[in-house]
């Protein structure tokens, strides 16, 4: 069964604390993607890998890192410089850098009090 | 940097009718639109995508066009079912970076 998980699906964290979101894909992708999405809004990129050990900013970057280890890993992390963490974090995957589409996972809502 | 504007917001049509959702862009450098529906609490499937050499494209009761010259492009739903309700987006491709719209919450009315 190939595609794209995201876990958990609901996470929660206190303020001030860093979290980090798993994305992993079995589909062979090269490229993988962070965005966020916020009620009644598009979706926002963070962060994109267009191969292993290499990843570039998206459009708001600040306040997130990731890494790119394997192939079929993209783990994010929320620190604790993000103002507004609270929100819906997707992963997509496309199968290289010179592919448009891309495939979602699930998604993980993260609540930050 | 890209701007893709998205209309309308929500939109009810009755079972069977035919529903439009429009969306704009503003960099001509663009070539891939795709659409996603989203449903509750999952994750955007693609379900249509267009590029910029063509001019419309149809898969069963879903179809997209294109104006490269007025820059937008539009989503026709014909034949609508229940199933079909749903938050829909476009988007525009540049250096496969996509730029997503806002949405369209679509409520198919039995």
């Amino acid at each position: 069964d190939g595609g794209i998980t995201q876990s958990p699906k609901y996470l929660f964290r206190k303020e001030g604390q860093n979290v980090t979101l798993s994305c992993e894909q079995n589909l062979n992708h090269d490229a993988m993607y962070w965005y966020r999405q916020d009620p009644g809004q598009g979706l926002r990129l963070i962060y994109y890998s267009q191969i292993v050990n290499d990843f570039q900013k998206g459009d708001i970057a600040e306040g997130y890192s990731v890494s790119r280890e394997k192939k079929e890993s993209f783990p994010l992390t929320v620190t604790s410089a993000q103002k507004n963490p609270t929100a819906f974090y997707l992963c997509a995957s496309s199968i290289s850098s010179g592919s448009h589409e891309q495939y979602f996972g699930p998604g993980t809502r993260l609540t930050v009090t | 940097g890209e701007n893709v504007e998205q209309h309308p917001s929500t939109l009810s049509v009755q079972e069977g009718d035919s529903a439009v959702i429009k969306c704009t862009y503003s960099d001509s450098a663009s070539n891939y639109f795709p659409w996603y529906k989203q449903e509750l609490g999952k994750g955007p499937q693609l379900i249509i995508d267009i590029r910029s050499n063509v001019g419309e494209k149809k898969d069963q009761r879903i179809a997209v066009t294109l104006n490269k010259t007025a820059k937008h492009f539009s989503l026709h739903i014909t034949e609508t079912q229940p199933e079909d309700s749903a938050v829909y987006f476009c988007a525009a491709s540049i250096n496969e970076k996509l730029t997503f719209g806002t949405g369209t919450r679509l409520t198919i009315i039995p």
